[in-house]
């Protein structure tokens, strides 16, 4: 069984401070990891896809990384609007299922 | 804004009843997914239809059922509801079942009284 396992559960930092969230997951065959944030009350929008070890994707303050047993997402000088749920999900390349695993997040607030 | 549409925003309704919740894909998203969304569980992948025709079942009780129709809206019906239902139901689209990114709607808050 797929299982997605994130860390912190909350994190609260200050505007401008630099940190990171862990994403540990364990699955049969790996087609994709996600990462999604989440406000309150709303769907999760989608943020990056990474498909296999070493690899790396950036929009604006986030980057996201991939190793074979954990991602992370790194926030870079947040701000106050970064405050959200960021959730982690993977996709398994067998049983022809596509939904996705997903963690039960990461609740950030940045502080002005 | 990702495209796809539910609704009704908030239903509100009593144990044992039935009640149906309505998903709009994006335009040309033939894949559709249904997952609910509860405090303690996180959220949860249900039911896959693509096409018109079920692709995959995740959690999803007996008591719920799915479909999809022909121009490729879904509804997501719930019976004999219980007060532990109570919870966020979010659709989700793709262009293709493989399709590795899912873009989520608004959601629907079902509240069982």
């Amino acid at each position: 069984e797929d299982q997605v396992t994130q860390s912190p559960e909350a994190l609260r930092l200050q505007e401008g401070e630099s940190s990171s969230l862990n994403c540990s997951y364990t699955v049969s065959g790996l087609r994709g990891l996600f990462w999604y944030r989440q406000d309150p009350g709303k769907g999760p929008e989608f943020l990056f896809t990474l498909y296999s070890a070493g690899e790396e994707k950036e929009k604006e303050r986030l980057k996201a990384t991939l190793t074979k047993k954990e991602s992370f997402l790194h926030i870079t000088a947040p701000k106050p609007e970064d405050s959200a749920t960021y959730l982690c999900a993977v996709q398994d390349a067998g049983g022809g299922a596509d939904g996705l695993t997903f963690g039960k997040g990461t609740h950030l607030i940045i502080q002005p | 804004d990702s495209g796809v549409t539910q609704t009704p925003k908030h239903l509100i309704t009593a144990t044992g009843q039935r009640v149906t919740l309505r998903c709009s894909p994006r335009s040309g998203d033939l894949s559709v997914y249904w997952y609910q969304q509860s405090l303690d569980q996180g959220l949860q992948f249900l039911i896959q239809y693509y096409n018109g025709e079920e692709r995959a079942k995740g959690n999803i009780l007996e008591r719920f059922s799915a479909q999809q129709f022909p121009d490729l809206h879904s509804e997501l019906n719930l019976s004999s509801l219980e007060l532990g239902d109570s919870a966020l139901y979010f659709c989700a689209s793709s262009v293709m079942p493989s399709s590795n990114e899912q873009f989520f709607g608004p959601g629907t808050r079902l509240t069982v009284l």
